[in-house]
């Protein structure tokens, strides 16, 4: 199956950016996805980018895809308290089935 | 409001003793799914449903049965639980598979003794 793989902790400190990195190893994804979890929630869908894209920017969040070497970042500018939480990284390949990281866990520090 | 429900939260129950987790959504969506996430192997599938009466395996399927019956429930089904099968559950369900994007429930914690 598919592989997709992240780091699994991030400590920042609150006010810089924060930038998780995920690699994957489906070429033909179609869709790649980053969710947030927060404690005891589900998961949220923060954003996504199409596999022709190489970058998405929606307010605080920048995603860039490098597709030749199969590694997509999720940037945090200005990083909160509320952005303390598991984000997982997400890919969609032609089977239409989501293939998800181990998850990273960000820890934002006063 | 538009969501995915499942139910209950959290159950804790005894080896053997057959149980039902239940999904539903109310967006008219073809497309469900259940995952299990464990701590350090992420969110896993289990089984998926295309729509009403195609379901299919995913990746970790043994020890589990599903039905979609009907457009908005796919129950998750535990004929005999074991302690492996202690984890945190989401169902999530989209438009059409192909789709962007999947909304997820608030997951059920179960925990085999």
């Amino acid at each position: 199956g598919e592989d997709v793989e992240q780091s699994l902790f991030l400590s920042v400190r609150e006010g810089d950016s924060s930038v998780i990195n995920c690699t994957y190893t489906d070429s033909s994804s179609t869709y790649l996805y980053w969710y947030k979890q927060e404690p005891g929630a589900g998961l949220q869908l923060l954003t996504y980018i199409f596999s022709n894209m190489d970058m998405k920017q929606d307010q605080r969040l920048t995603v860039l895809l490098n597709k030749k070497d199969k590694h997509l970042s999720l940037r945090i500018a200005d990083t909160q308290t509320g952005d303390s939480a598991i984000y997982f990284c997400a890919e969609k390949s032609n089977d239409y089935k989501l293939s998800f990281g181990a998850g990273t866990t960000v820890t934002v520090r006063a | 409001e538009a969501q995915v429900t499942q139910n209950p939260r959290y159950l804790i129950t005894v080896t053997g003793k057959k149980l039902t987790v239940t999904c539903s959504q109310n967006m008219n969506h073809e497309y469900m799914s259940w995952y299990r996430q464990d701590p350090g192997l992420g969110l896993r599938q289990i089984y998926y449903s295309m729509n009403v009466e195609v379901t299919d395996k995913g990746d970790v399927p043994e020890g589990y049965k599903v039905s979609r019956k009907e457009k908005r429930n796919f129950p998750l089904i535990l004929e005999s639980p074991s302690p492996n099968q202690t984890s945190l559950y989401f169902c999530a369900s989209s438009l059409s598979a192909g789709s962007r994007g999947y909304t997820f429930g608030s997951g059920t914690r179960l925990t085999v003794v």
